[in-house]
């Protein structure tokens, strides 16, 4: 079965700091992976995809992503944290299908201090 | 830029009574979902729809749930006969043809049963 793992509750980082949110993936075949993040009271907001291509992926706000095969890996990084940056952060695999649903881990806060 | 849209954003319902949750998808987008969150768990998928029919629907979706398209705009999420259980944010989202589009997310209901 697809699934992504989250292995992280929360992160903590200090502005200006580079920031990594871990995510790793479980599926048969090619994955499709997202990231998405979730401002309180708000729905989730697309990030970033990797479907095929380069491994390093970018987004919006400054984030970007590293697609690792061999360590099954999908993880969230910015070179330099902002506070606004504070939220909820989820992956998501795609699952089985053309327009297969999205398979969500259980999300990582990500808390950024001045 | 375009959203999608979710109305009320709070609903508050006695149990066993039915609610009806109402969703504007994004104008051009083809393939509708409905999600729903528990209050500190993950992102479940609930239904997919395409076409005018369901597409794809998870173990949740049982006989309680119906999803219907009632006019050009409007994408719907009715539950009968209410349980506390069903206490959750129900996120519905909108994407594009094509297996690399992602997901377009509402802001949420968050429907509360007492």
């Amino acid at each position: 079965a697809q699934s992504v793992a989250q292995p992280e509750d929360q992160v903590n980082v200090a502005e200006g700091n580079p920031l990594t949110v871990k995510c790793t993936y479980s599926v048969s075949g090619n994955p499709y992976l997202f990231w998405y993040v979730q401002y309180p009271n708000r729905g989730l907001q697309f990030l970033l995809k990797y479907i095929t291509g380069d491994n390093l992926v970018k987004g919006s706000y400054g984030f970007e992503a590293e697609f690792n095969k061999s360590q099954t890996s999908f993880h969230l990084k910015k070179p330099s944290a902002l506070v606004s940056d504070s939220a909820l952060y989820f992956c998501a695999v795609r699952g089985r299908g053309s327009q297969g649903n999205l398979i969500f881990g259980k999300g990582t806060k990500l808390s950024v201090k001045p | 830029e375009p959203e999608v849209t979710q109305t009320p954003s709070h609903q508050v319902t006695q149990m066993g009574q039915e609610v009806i949750l109402r969703c504007v998808p994004i104008s051009n987008h083809l393939y509708f979902y409905w999600y729903r969150q528990i209050l500190g768990q993950k992102v479940e998928f609930l239904v997919s729809f395409y076409n005018n029919e369901i597409s794809e629907k998870s173990e949740i979706f049982d006989d309680q749930f119906s999803v219907e398209r009632p006019d050009g705009s409007n994408f719907t999420l009715k539950i009968r006969s209410t349980k506390l259980e069903d206490s959750a944010m129900y996120f519905c989202a909108s994407s594009a043809v094509g297996g690399n589009q992602p997901q377009h997310f509402g802001d949420g209901t968050r429907l509360s049963i007492l």
